[in-house]
């Protein structure tokens, strides 16, 4: 089955550091991931939208210069914070669409990332 | 508004037993309903994913059931392990722009020995 690997699994930094979270899509080609942030006790909210190849579309009230997303190739995108502070302590988790699928929206997760901002 | 809804938000049984979750949905147009699983500290894993035209679907100890007409789901447990102590969360796939899955807001289950 398909399957999405995210690196590093934990963090933790210091305030005012940047982290890079890394989402790779191990055996097929994704041309589309998504981010997404996770609060204890709380579901999934979409952070923004990584196409490969172009600009990340950002949700709502989700700051762009601060969550820096990249897609370079089909099989990876990369999440990184900026100058991390404590609120952005939060688990981080990543999907990839499989284009290749018969229902074409079917997203797989990876196992996210758990980000400790001290 | 798409909205997703999950009830109970959370549940206690014991081991051995069966139990149901509910979800309720308000989306429009509606493509897919799918159930996961998601342990603690793991990302979502897929249980079961039902089209429109889809009444149930099973996955071992797992059986979906879907109502498009009064836009419920179900998933029902049976004979419940202490392995299945996670959150299950019910999402709803549009058929409008990029498919956004819409999320429920879960039920986080626990089964004691």
């Amino acid at each position: 089955g398909a399957v999405v690997s995210q690196h590093p699994s934990r963090v933790i930094c210091k305030s005012g550091t940047s982290v890079k979270i890394e989402c790779r899509s191990l055996d097929f080609q994704a041309t589309t991931m998504f981010w997404y942030r996770q609060f204890p006790k709380q579901s999934l909210m979409l952070m923004a939208t990584s196409n490969e190849g172009s600009k990340a579309t950002y949700e709502q009230g989700v700051e762009k210069d601060k969550f820096l997303i990249n897609h370079a190739s089909l099989t990876l995108s990369t999440l990184t914070v900026t100058s991390a502070h404590p609120e952005d302590s939060s688990f981080y988790i990543c999907s990839a669409r499989d284009m290749g699928l018969a229902i074409a929206d079917t997203q797989y997760f990876g196992p996210g990332t758990r980000l400790t901002v001290l | 508004k798409n909205q997703v809804e999950q009830s109970p938000q959370s549940l206690i049984i014991l081991e051995g037993k069966n139990c149901t979750l509910q979800c309720n949905y308000t989306v429009s147009p509606f493509s897919n309903l799918r159930w996961y699983k998601q342990d603690t500290g793991r990302g979502p894993v897929s249980l079961t994913i039902m089209t429109f035209s889809e009444n149930t679907k099973s996955n071992g100890r797992y059986t979906a059931t879907l109502d498009a007409d009064t836009k419920q789901s179900s998933l029902h447990i049976t004979a419940s392990q202490l392995s299945d102590s996670a959150s299950y969360i019910c999402v709803v796939s549009s058929q409008s722009g990029t498919y956004k899955y819409i999320f429920g807001t879960g039920t986080r289950l626990k089964v004691l020995a």
